[in-house]
């Protein structure tokens, strides 16, 4: 199957620091991402869908302005997490789609501290 | 709105064994696409099996078969031949429209194989 990147698989960072993790699609190109954020032993919740060249679409009670996703191209999207607090920590996974399937990315352990 | 149902937080098999995890879900659409998804302790989600709503037959997938049945709004996975590195979380999840759009997901069986 087709293969989907992240980028940084862990980070740490500050409490009030801003934090990108990019996503990448590597052999195909995704008119579509997601991203999602996972809590330990808990299910996927979808945070918002990527489409390239325009505005992302969040799911109700995800903050936009906090978690700025950038679909720059078919094959790049980002989310940013601005002034990361400790309860923002969280496992964050992309996954790209190409119709008709739908690739996963390894995940980001993000850490505030 | 779509929603699955995991009622199994975790199941034990004994390794060659078959096991079932059991998945109900609830939507409205006429159209729509079952999933399964297999994380292990890595974090990476492993597409294992389709199953559209539309389709006659039950998917399957080497080990892995699908047993939809439309009317009682269940779509368990099936492992056959259960091996040690099938230990891992397994989600269930949906997408509306048969597509592989946006997926609502269960919460999620551990699956333990003992040898």
């Amino acid at each position: 199957g087709a293969v989907v990147s992240q980028h940084p698989s862990r980070v740490i960072c500050k409490s009030g620091t801003s934090v990108k993790i990019e996503c990448r699609s590597l052999d195909f190109q995704a008119t579509t991402m997601f991203w999602y954020r996972q809590f330990p032993k808990k299910s996927l919740m979808l945070m918002a869908t990527s489409n390239e060249g325009s505005k992302a679409t969040y799911e109700q009670g995800v903050e936009k302005d906090k978690f700025l996703i950038n679909h720059a191209s078919l094959t790049l999207s980002t989310l940013t997490v601005t002034s990361a607090h400790p309860e923002d920590s969280s496992f964050y996974i992309c996954s790209a789609s190409t119709e008709p399937e739908q690739f996963f990315g390894p995940g980001t352990r993000l850490t505030v501290l | 709105a779509q929603k699955i149902t995991q009622t199994q937080p975790g199941m034990f098999v004994q390794e060659k064994e078959a096991v079932t995890l059991d998945c109900t879900y609830d939507t409205s659409d006429q159209s729509y696409g079952l999933f399964w998804y297999k994380q292990p302790s890595s974090g990476e989600m492993i597409f294992l099996i389709y199953q559209g709503s539309y389709d006659e037959q039950n998917a399957t997938e080497g080990r892995y078969s699908l047993n939809f049945q439309k009317a009682r709004k269940s779509a368990n996975l099936v492992i056959s031949a259960s091996q040690l590195g099938d230990s891992a979380m397994y989600f269930c999840a949906m997408s509306p429209n048969s597509g592989y759009s946006t997926l609502t997901f269960g919460k999620g069986t551990m699956l333990l194989v003992s040898p």
